[in-house]
């Protein structure tokens, strides 16, 4: 595709359950960035991922979460046993490569826990 | 902490023009970038600048001063499709982080 895709769009679960989002970048993009927005507030950095190095994970809130990315591409951010807290925006954006600050990002996921 | 700092809010008069500005920590910073999110939108990139000066893209131009730790978003022929949120964000230490954003609220 020409940019970068979430799914769901949307995502409803009640609080204790695991929770799985997807992001597939920009072809080609070797950076993948996950942020989290409460609603009318900023965009909190969770983890982001450069090629085949290891993870910066330094912003993920607790060990609840958790994010892989497969083959230098796709990218799943897990929420274990998930909490209303946890109810945001979850954004995923790519960039072309290295620190470039270039990101492109998708429509994000609404995360509703009841 | 948040180390970089932008204002809440700003209103401004449709045909006029805005300063949005922004402080940021200098340790690992490597530049400063801006970016708009309309209500409901994704976050899209306007501009970058990695070195002290003046960036200018259409309406939009962007400022750097590292020897202030400072940069804006300046605004010019304002209309209304411009009401956005608008964040600053930093390169720093290969990674973009951002700031709280700024609502800019624009009168007729």
């Amino acid at each position: 595709g020409a940019g970068v895709s979430q799914s769901p769009s949307n995502k409803v679960t009640e609080k204790g359950k695991d929770v799985e989002l997807r992001c597939d970048p920009i072809s080609g993009h070797t950076a993948l960035y996950w942020y989290r927005q409460s609603l009318g507030q900023g965009l909190e950095f969770l983890i982001y991922f450069q090629g085949n190095s290891a993870p910066d994970k330094s912003g993920l809130p607790s060990d609840r979460f958790s994010a892989e990315r497969t083959g230098g591409s796709v990218s799943t951010l897990t929420i274990q046993r998930t909490q209303q807290e946890d109810s945001a925006v979850y954004l995923c954006a790519s960039s072309r490569d290295r620190g470039n600050e270039k990101l492109f990002f998708g429509s994000g996921t609404q995360l509703s826990v009841l | 902490g948040q180390s970089l700092e932008q204002p809440s809010e700003v209103t401004a008069v449709e045909g006029a023009i805005v300063q949005i500005n922004c402080t940021y920590q200098t340790s690992g910073f490597y530049g400063l970038s801006w970016y708009q999110q309309h209500d409901g939108g994704a976050p899209t990139f306007l501009s970058y600048n990695g070195l002290d000066g003046l960036e200018e893209t259409g309406r939009f131009s962007s400022f750097l001063s590292r020897s202030d730790s400072y940069g804006y978003l300046l605004l010019q022929e304002l209309q209304m499709k411009d009401s956005a949120s608008y964040f600053c964000a930093e390169n720093r230490d290969d990674k973009i982080i951002f700031g709280k954003g700024t609502r800019l609220h624009i009168l007729p």
